[in-house]
């Protein structure tokens, strides 16, 4: 069964101070990695598909980079926009495209 | 990517009873999907729903339970039937246009937050 676990829970950061979160995952056979943002009250919102090892993609201050059983959403001086939930996702080949989600880091950045 | 209406946005329902939730897209679509989240879990797949057939269902979902329907390529109902306490949760619709445009990933309404008393 896939599994996709996030760490941490929660993360509290200062305007400007870098962080990673984790998202560990265990497929069988990777089809897509996905990041989505979260905010109170919306649906998720897309930020990066990434496929195979080593891949690495960026968005502002947000860059996301997958290995072979994890993947990082690393978040370079970040600010208090920044701040949601950040839900990993996977996707398996032969799923039917079902996504199988972490429980998502709850994200604050203090001013 | 797709632009999703999902009604109502919230509806605070008696035990027993029926709400059934809308998603309206607007462009067709391949793929459309039904989500449950519950506070302090993971987005759960219900089912796929699926054109002119029946939706695909996840383990633990029923049929019974959460009757879907996709009329056309831009729209589909989820029914929550027979409402419990344990209903209460967000549900959320969300569409892949097509298999290639899996880099833009799936889009996600905003959801209907359901609670049930």
């Amino acid at each position: 069964e896939d599994q996709v676990t996030q760490s941490p829970e929660a993360l509290r950061l200062q305007e400007g101070e870098s962080s990673s979160l984790n998202c560990s995952y265990t497929v069988s056979g990777l089809r897509g990695l996905f990041w989505y943002r979260q905010d109170p009250g919306k649906g998720p919102e897309f930020l990066f598909t990434l496929y195979s090892a080593g891949e690495e993609k960026e968005k502002e201050r947000l860059k996301a980079t997958l290995t072979k059983k994890e993947s990082f959403l690393h978040i370079t001086a970040p600010k208090p926009e920044d701040s949601a939930t950040y839900l990993c996702a996977v996707q398996a080949k032969g799923s039917n495209y079902k996504l199988t989600f972490g429980k998502g880091t709850l994200l604050t950045v203090n001013p | 990517s797709a632009v999703i209406s999902q009604k109502p946005s919230r509806d605070i329902c008696q035990r027993g009873t029926s709400l059934t939730i809308q998603c309206q897209v607007d462009s067709q679509v391949t793929m459309m999907f039904w989500y449950r989240q519950q506070p302090g879990q993971s987005l759960t797949l219900i089912a796929t729903a699926n054109q002119g057939s029946e939706a695909t269902y996840e383990s633990g979902f029923v049929i019974d339970k959460f009757p879907i329907s996709r009329p056309n390529l831009t729209f589909s109902t989820l029914t929550v039937s027979n409402m419990s306490p344990e209903d209460s949760s967000i549900y959320l619709c969300s569409v892949l246009r097509t298999e290639e445009q899996l880099n833009y990933g799936y889009t996600f309404g905003s959801g209907t937050r359901l609670t049930v008393v």
